[in-house]
C-alpha cells in the first residue's frame, strides 16, 4: 500500500508569491494534518482536517489556509508568502477514531527567496 | 498548554554501545506519547507509541520506551546502536480521544551522531 504521498516534493517562491501544497493520505484513512517544520525545530501543528471539515488550527496566521476533498485528500495554501515560510511541510494522515497514530509523508521543502 | 522538552540536541555515541534519549512532557490530562525519527531528507517515521497499560513499550528497529508518570518522562532507549540509527529523534505528545484536534505537540529533536 502506498503511503503518504506529498507534491511538490521542492519549491522555490518569491516573497509575496501564494502556494498550493497537496497531500495524499493512506488509503482508508479520512484524518490528514498539516504541520510546519523550521530548520533545526521540531514539527508545530498548522491544521487538521478530519470528513472534509476543519477539526483544528494551531497558531497560524491567516494567510495560511486548507481544505480537504471528497476523496480525502488535501491541500495547503499560503498566501503571502514570507521569508520565514520557508519551511518542510508534513502531512500526516490518520484512520482516526481513538488511537490517534499520524502518519507522515516526506514533505515538501518550501524555499521562499 | 502541553509541551515537550527534550534536553538533548545532540548525542553522540559509539556503534554497539547503548542509548537513551530523554524527553519529558508537560500535558493536563492522560496524554498519547510517541517517539519518530527523521532522517536527512525524509518525513518522519513511528518508532512506537504509548496510550496505556504497560509502561514499558516496545517499537520497531530495537527501541523501546519507558513511561513514567511520576517524572513526565518517556525515554527512548536501544541495548546496542547501528550505524544506521544516525538520524534526528522526536518525542511527541498528542490527545487522548480520536481526531486530534490539538495535533500532536513536538520537541525540538535530539540529533544522533554514531561514532565507528
Amino acid at each position: 500500500d502506498a503511503g503518504v504521498t506529498q507534491s511538490p516534493t521542492h519549491l522555490i517562491k518569491t516573497r509575496g508569491q501564494h502556494v498550493t501544497l497537496r497531500c495524499s493520505p493512506i488509503s482508508g484513512h479520512k484524518s490528514v494534518s498539516w504541520y510546519q517544520q523550521v530548520l533545526g525545530q521540531g514539527p508545530q501543528f498548522i491544521f487538521q482536517y478530519y470528513e472534509k471539515e476543519e477539526r483544528g488550527r494551531g497558531n497560524f496566521p491567516d494567510r495560511f489556509s486548507a481544505r480537504q476533498f471528497p476523496n480525502y485528500s488535501s491541500e495547503l495554501n499560503v498566501n503571502a508568502l514570507l521569508l520565514g515560510d520557508s519551511a518542510l511541510y508534513l502531512c500526516a494522515s490518520t484512520l482516526a477514531g481513538p488511537e490517534n497514530i499520524q502518519y507522515f509523508g516526506a514533505g515538501t521543502r518550501l524555499s521562499v527567496l | 498548554a502541553q509541551s515537550v522538552t527534550q534536553p538533548d540536541i545532540h548525542i553522540t555515541v559509539s556503534e554497539g554501545a547503548s542509548l537513551e534519549l530523554r524527553c519529558n512532557y508537560s500535558y493536563g490530562a492522560t496524554p498519547y506519547l510517541f517517539w519518530y525519527v527523521q532522517s536527512p531528507g525524509q518525513g518522519l517515521q513511528l518508532l512506537l507509541k504509548y496510550f496505556s497499560g504497560d509502561t514499558l513499550v516496545q517499537g520497531i528497529k530495537g527501541f523501546e520506551a519507558e513511561f513514567k508518570r511520576s517524572q513526565s518522562s518517556f525515554n527512548l532507549r536501544k541495548p546496542s546502536v547501528h550505524w544506521s540509527d544516525a538520524a534526528e529523534y522526536f518525542c511527541a505528545v498528542g490527545p487522548y480521544s480520536g481526531g486530534g484536534a490539538d495535533g500532536l505537540t513536538f520537541g525540538k529533536g535530539t540529533h544522533l551522531i554514531i561514532q565507528p
